[in-house]
């Protein structure tokens, strides 16, 4: 079966450093891959997807940059963190292809910038 | 652009009622509605879905009910119980590769 993980599952880093977060899939290839943002008590924000290793396509303009060097992992970074990117970050797959198939979610990171 | 609206934002019940979340949505090409719970602190977690070819879905307590000519779909909960307080999010398809998410719904089972 298939299978998403991302760590850290918390952080807290100051305003000015930088980022990197990971997220791996197991059981499936060439899965799409997405980056989410959630503010407290809020909505999914879609930051980037990818199709393939490569492929990423950015939803919008912030301070972060997604990177997808292997078919399975995808990467979340950013080189000088604003207090604005505090937030819970989910990274979740699906099988690629035809429009109709869920998205699947890992257990997320909450980041808390100081 | 694409859009996925929800309401209500927040639903209060008693034990034992029924719970209704409705969403509407823009893209009329949208042919995959999934619908996600999400307790406190955790991950969104599917909990049903439906495809354009058919108008109601069943899975015990849950369903969902697509009118494809009102671009409406909703959420019913019959029987509820504490342990379905969270928050339900609803989606379609949108373009190619993403889902389009709907605000969230906060619902709050009262014993």
């Amino acid at each position: 079966s298939q299978t998403i993980h991302q760590w850290p599952a918390t952080l807290v880093q100051p305003v000015g450093s930088p980022l990197s977060l990971e997220c791996t899939v197991e059981g499936t290839s060439n899965p799409n891959l997405y980056w989410y943002r959630q503010a407290a008590g809020r909505g999914l924000q879609l930051l980037f997807y990818s199709v393939g290793i490569g492929q990423i396509s950015s939803e919008v303009p912030q301070n972060l940059s997604a990177s997808r060097p292997q078919d399975r992992q995808f990467i979340l970074s950013s080189k000088k963190l604003l207090l604005s990117d505090s937030g819970f970050y989910l990274c979740a797959w699906r099988a690629p292809g035809a429009r109709g198939e869920p998205q699947h979610f890992g257990d997320g990171t909450r980041l808390s910038i100081l | 652009g694409e859009n996925v609206e929800q309401h209500p934002s927040t639903l209060s019940v008693q034990e034992g009622d029924s719970a209704v979340i409705k969403c509407t949505y823009s893209d009329s090409a949208s042919n995959y509605f999934p619908w996600y719970k999400q307790e406190l602190g955790k991950r969104p977690q599917l909990i049903i879905d439906i495809r354009s070819n058919v108008g109601e879905k069943k899975d015990q307590r849950i369903a969902v009910t697509l009118n494809k000519t009102a671009k409406h779909f909703s959420l019913h909960i019959t029987e509820t119980q504490p342990e379905d307080s969270a928050v339900y999010f609803c989606a379609s398809a949108g373009g190619y590769n993403k889902l389009i998410f709907g605000a969230g719904t906060r619902l709050a089972v009262h014993p």
